[in-house]
């Protein structure tokens, strides 16, 4: 069964802090992606990731940072948190498509964080 | 941005009956996929419709594609308590990106469906 993992659902952190958010896709795919979800505004794209060591921006991507060494793991950083970045983070990834496809996207269950 | 756009918002149900969501998308689009989140959990993959089909099933769902309307519906017929959970309609972001994956996702339509 396929899987992407997210490190922690649940994450408290404090004002400042420096803070990693890990995601795993043990499904060889070579595109993962950053998404928050916050109420009423739906989920935004923070970052994404096409290939090792490449990164694109995404809507949201101020105050965030991410870092992609391996093909299973990609992971965002929020370099000093703050309290308006209390969220639901949502790790995806997906295989590129050939031809004229949309490919799917396979969803962590997500990691809420609090900054106090 | 948010290209897709659900409604209703929330839609509250009875067991057996059928429920309709519809999405509201701005720009020409290849295709269209359909999500479903329970509560705090990921999303997970329905169905993708093409811009050259009007319709398709999957099991109890049906998803229809209106491009001249810039709108799609997908209903779920003789709804389980089960099917209770949020979902949302998702586009390609841009051409350059359909073949990644990037997809901007409407904000989504809350289905409760009672016992």
């Amino acid at each position: 069964d396929v899987k992407v993992t997210q490190s922690s659902r649940y994450l408290v952190k404090r004002t400042g802090e420096k803070v990693f958010l890990e995601c795993v896709q043990d499904m060889d795919h070579e595109n993962m992606f950053w998404y928050r979800q916050d109420p009423g505004l739906g989920l935004r794209l923070i970052y994404f990731s096409y290939d090792v060591k490449m990164k694109e921006k995404g809507d949201i991507p101020e105050g965030y940072s991410v870092s992609r060494e391996k093909k299973e793991r990609f992971s965002l950083i929020l370099e000093s948190a703050s309290t308006n970045q209390t969220s639901m983070y949502l790790c995806a990834s997906s295989l590129s498509a050939l031809n004229w496809g949309s490919p799917d996207l396979f969803f962590g269950d997500g990691t809420r964080l609090s900054i106090l | 941005s948010q290209q897709g756009e659900e409604d209703p918002q929330a839609l509250s149900i009875q067991e057996g009956e059928n429920a309709t969501m519809n999405c509201s998308y701005k720009t020409s689009i290849n295709n269209l996929q359909w999500y479903r989140q329970n509560s705090g959990r990921g999303l997970v993959h329905l169905i993708l419709i093409r811009s050259n089909e009007r319709e398709k099933h999957s099991g109890r769902l049906r998803v229809t594609l209106d491009t001249s309307k810039k709108s799609s519906s997908l209903l779920i017929t003789a709804s389980r308590a089960a099917d209770t959970a949020s979902y949302f309609c998702a586009t390609p972001r841009d051409a350059g990106g359909t073949s990644y994956g990037k997809l901007t996702f409407g904000q989504g339509t809350i289905l409760t469906v009672h016992p």
